[in-house]
């Protein structure tokens, strides 16, 4: 069975802190990465793709390990707003039904 | 935001009733899905589809049934509701590019079955 593992948390963090959470897959096959964000009682919303060669987009930081089967994420200079649930997601290959979906990992920043 | 709503947002019904949730898209995506998602669980699938009339089953496709005659509409079926069915069902659609599987979500349906 496809797995993604997260540690669902939650993680408590003060404001302006780095934050750093991983994902592991069990799927060697897997060819797509993706970290979502979902707030309380909201849809999950794409926060980036993760490549193979990791891809910043502003105070995130995504890498891809493929030999060891995980994804990171990082979070700089932390803001109250990114308090959510962080879901990691990655593709089995095959056709488009092939997500497999994290449970998530919550964070809270603090003040 | 992709231009994606659910309808309803919300609704009690009870056991055994039929249940018709509907999803919109304005976007032109190919492919649209249905999850859903309970506590302790990710987002789990129920059913996708891939075009008109082309639909296939998901993980959790038990008790659910799905229909799409156009592209920008994709129904979701309860044929006879279950407690079990109480959760949030979410849209979702993708436009596949490459390897590219970026989903894009609606804003939920919260279900609760009597």
């Amino acid at each position: 069975r496809k797995e993604v593992e997260q540690d669902p948390g939650p993680f408590n963090v003060p404001e302006g802190a780095t934050v750093a959470f991983n994902c592991t897959y069990s799927n060697s096959a897997s060819q797509s990465f993706f970290w979502y964000r979902q707030d309380c009682r909201k849809e999950p919303k794409l926060l980036m793709s993760v490549y193979s060669s990791g891809n910043e987009d502003g105070r995130f930081t995504a890498q891809l390990n493929r030999a060891s089967q995980y994804i990171s994420l990082l979070i700089r200079d932390s803001k109250l707003s990114d308090s959510a649930t962080y879901l990691c997601v990655v593709t089995s290959g095959g056709g488009a039904d092939g997500l497999t979906f994290g449970k998530g990992t919550h964070l809270i920043i603090q003040p | 935001d992709a231009g994606i709503t659910q309808s309803p947002r919300h609704k009690v019904t009870e056991t055994g009733t039929p249940v018709t949730l509907r999803c919109h898209q304005t976007e032109n995506h190919r492919y649209m899905y249905w999850y859903r998602q309970d506590p302790g669980h990710g987002l789990r699938l129920i059913h996708y589809s891939y075009g008109v009339k082309d639909t296939d089953k998901g993980e959790v496709s038990d008790g659910y049934s799905v229909s799409r005659s156009k592209t920008e509409d994709f129904l979701l079926t309860l044929e006879s509701a279950t407690s079990s069915q109480t959760s949030v069902y979410f849209c979702a659609i993708s436009e596949v590019q490459g390897a590219s599987y970026e989903q894009y979500f609606g804003p939920g349906t919260r279900l609760t079955v009597t």
